[in-house]
């Protein structure tokens, strides 16, 4: 099945600093979601791009499926964008461990 | 619209019960999957349906029964517990689409501790 790879596997930020993940595959995307699991285990979608650019308020996401990658943008980072960021590409395959991200007052 | 719900919430077994964990959406989706999170280990798939009386095996499925008799509903069946299956379960639903799947939804996951 289709690999992930996502980076960096943890990152501490302090608030209102840039920061962006970023999720290799190891064949086509055809399907990829981002997902933020906040620190209570809530899993809430961020975004559906299986290619192109969407931004919703200061997230943004950027996949280029002939590539294989997938790139998401945290801007002015808040204390309520830590957790874990996952980038599963289909409903049939496991997801990876994630990238955890803590931001710090 | 509830979207996706699981019951129980949380749930202590001994070895060897046996249970099922329920899990329904209202949102006429298709694609019905289940997942296990261990710590450290991002979530792993269980087992999966592309729809009404299909069903299918994911990554861990040694242990678990599903079925899918209805579009909404997708119980996962635990037939003899084993301290290994202590876990948090969660169940999600997406519409199967004109060009493959799209937006996946979450339940908010069951807390499951065998003793």
């Amino acid at each position: 099945g289709i690999q992930v790879e996502q980076s960096p596997p943890d990152l501490i930020l302090q608030e209102g600093a840039n920061s962006t993940l970023r999720c290799n595959f190891s064949d086509s995307v055809n399907n990829l979601q981002w997902f933020h699991q906040n620190p209570w285990g809530q899993l809430i979608n961020l975004f559906y791009i299986p290619s192109g650019t969407k931004q919703n308020g200061r997230l943004s996401a950027t996949t280029v499926a002939t590539e294989r990658y997938s790139l998401l943008y945290i801007s002015s980072s808040q204390t309520t964008d830590s957790g874990v960021y996952f980038c599963p590409d289909d409903y049939k395959l496991s997801f990876g461990a994630g990238t955890t991200v803590t931001v710090r007052a | 619209n509830a979207g996706v719900t699981q019951t129980p919430k949380f749930q202590v077994l001994k070895t060897g019960q046996s249970m099922t964990l329920q899990c329904a959406q209202d949102m006429n989706h298709e694609y019905m999957s289940w997942y296990r999170q261990d710590p450290g280990m991002g979530l792993r798939l269980i087992h999966y349906s592309v729809g009404a009386g299909i069903t299918d095996q994911g990554e861990v499925p040694n242990g678990y029964n599903v079925s899918r008799s209805t579009t909404e509903d997708f119980p996962l069946r635990l037939l003899s517990a084993a301290p290994s299956q202590t876990s948090v379960y969660f169940c999600a639903s997406s519409y199967a689409g004109t060009s493959g799947q799209e937006t996946q939804y979450f339940g908010p996951g069951t807390r499951l501790l065998v003793l």
